[in-house]
């Protein structure tokens, strides 16, 4: 059973450019949600992907935007980068069956730090 | 709107001495509970998962309890050690593993 995977591990951006984060779920797993943890604060929910659609969002602007992909590993896109885009971005994988509100314990990657400047 | 609160936001104890940490959330429409603790620069490692009909789990020198008609829970950690040190964050699942986090509380264990 292999674990969460992120890519890059560091990442530095100019301010306006664009950044693509890339994760791999824990095999067997079909959700996908990915958070922002700035620095000093506990994550923050951006949204989440089961079985490749969209199934929820935070309170983030559209220039975040996402992908699951049929293997259910998955992108995390931000457009014109701003200062406050700087943090380390989480994702975590769980199994959840079809129509459940419930599901298995999440499992968090190392994350991917990304400073902008 | 769901809010988490942690307290102490750091701990200093020394070595052996059992501690608690405290969490609390302002609406009890929870599916569950859980303690994270996080290296630093790191990602998040779960420690332990409490559901919302449970009152409490345990894990080695780990016992978290929940009280969801009071919005609370707490981390109990016997006998700390050094290698204990990190932050530990509490997060509610609000349906669909969507989970809200407490800002953590910083825990140093000092030989």
């Amino acid at each position: 059973e292999t674990g969460v995977t992120q890519s890059p591990t560091h990442l530095i951006k100019t301010r306006g450019q664009q950044v693509t984060l890339r994760c791999s779920s824990q095999s067997g797993h079909n959700t996908v949600s990915w958070y922002q943890q700035a620095l000093g604060q506990g994550p923050q929910f951006i949204f989440q992907y089961y079985r490749e659609e969209e199934n929820g969002r935070g309170n983030f602007p559209p220039r975040f935007s996402g992908l699951q992909f049929p293997n259910y590993s998955s992108e995390l896109n931000v457009n014109a980068l701003e200062l406050d885009d700087s943090a380390l971005y989480l994702c975590a994988s769980s199994l959840r069956t079809s129509g459940g509100a419930r599901a298995d314990t999440q499992y968090f990657g190392p994350g991917t730090r990304l400073t902008v400047l | 709107k769901q809010e988490v609160t942690q307290i102490p936001a750091a701990l200093s104890v020394p070595e052996g001495e059992n501690l608690v940490l405290n969490c609390s959330f302002t609406d009890s429409a929870i599916y569950n509970l859980q303690w994270f603790r996080q290296d630093p620069g790191k990602g998040l490692t779960s420690l332990l998962l409490i559901q919302s009909s449970q009152r409490e789990q345990t894990s080695g020198r780990l016992n978290a309890s929940l009280d969801k008609s009071s919005g609370r829970s707490t981390l109990y950690i016997a006998a700390s050690q050094p290698g204990d040190s990190a932050t530990y964050l509490c997060a509610v699942d609000t349906g669909f593993q969507k989970l809200v986090f407490g800002t953590g509380t910083r825990l140093l264990v000092s030989p």
